[in-house]
């Protein structure tokens, strides 16, 4: 759903395991998916996105998955890096329609060295 | 191609006055999204814009809050007697015309407004 302002769920991870980030969704239109990374000080970048048709796509390091029976998709970052440590955000849009993008509320991520 | 340009990067504004804050899209984006951030927080919704017109403005406050994208130049979010509570980061986003290429949103570096 839109994020509310509500307090980051956090994840941490020692470096060089993989991490899995979690998103529910409830608009059942949705058919476009993205994931944003924001590091500290900075804004959102564009990392990966997955359209309704796939259930998988990978991209380096990263791969997003998605559920549409449960409405649910995930990120996983393989061998997490310190570099990876940030704020993931998952957003989800309908491509055939001008309403805007709904950004979930976000994960930070914590790699411990 | 320079990405989303915001400017200040900092601003700070004493209660009571007038904080307005540009966002120059990307080449070629005619989509303008601006958003809220409060620290450890999510980005919240403020609103949509497409040249000369507000597409959606469902997330900005009702008052001292206004947001116009012109025919010429930058995206402008003015915050009227600013009080400590817009003390925040302010993200504009912009994205390409076209339907099925408007999802993807670049993001600028902020705006940190801090109002003392």
């Amino acid at each position: 759903g839109e994020s509310v302002g509500l307090h980051l769920p956090t994840l941490s991870v020692q470096e060089g395991d993989n991490s899995i980030i979690n998103c529910a969704y409830s608009n059942s239109a949705s058919d476009y998916f993205i994931w944003y990374k924001q590091e500290s000080g900075k804004g959102p970048q564009f990392i990966i996105d997955i359209r309704s048709n796939m259930d998988k796509r990978q991209g380096q390091r990263v791969t997003v998955l998605l559920n549409k029976t449960v409405k649910h998709l995930s990120l996983q970052i393989a061998a997490t890096q310190p570099g990876d440590s940030a704020v993931y955000f998952c957003a989800m849009g309908v491509e055939t329609s001008y309403d805007k993008v709904i950004f979930g509320p976000g994960t930070s991520l914590s790699v411990i060295p | 191609n320079a990405g989303v340009m915001q400017n200040p990067r900092h601003l700070v504004r004493r209660r009571g006055q007038e904080a307005r804050l540009r966002c120059s899209p990307m080449k070629g984006h005619s989509h303008v999204y601006w958003y809220r951030q409060l620290p450890e927080e999510g980005l919240k919704f403020m609103v949509y814009l497409q040249k000369e017109n507000i597409i959606d403005e469902s997330g900005m406050p009702k008052e001292r809050f206004s947001a116009e994208f012109p025919k010429e130049g930058p995206s402008i979010l003015r915050i009227q007697q600013v009080v400590r509570g817009d003390s925040a980061a302010y993200f504009c986003a912009s994205s390409p015309a076209g339907l099925l290429a408007k999802n993807i949103q670049y993001f600028g570096a902020g705006t940190r407004l801090s109002v003392l």
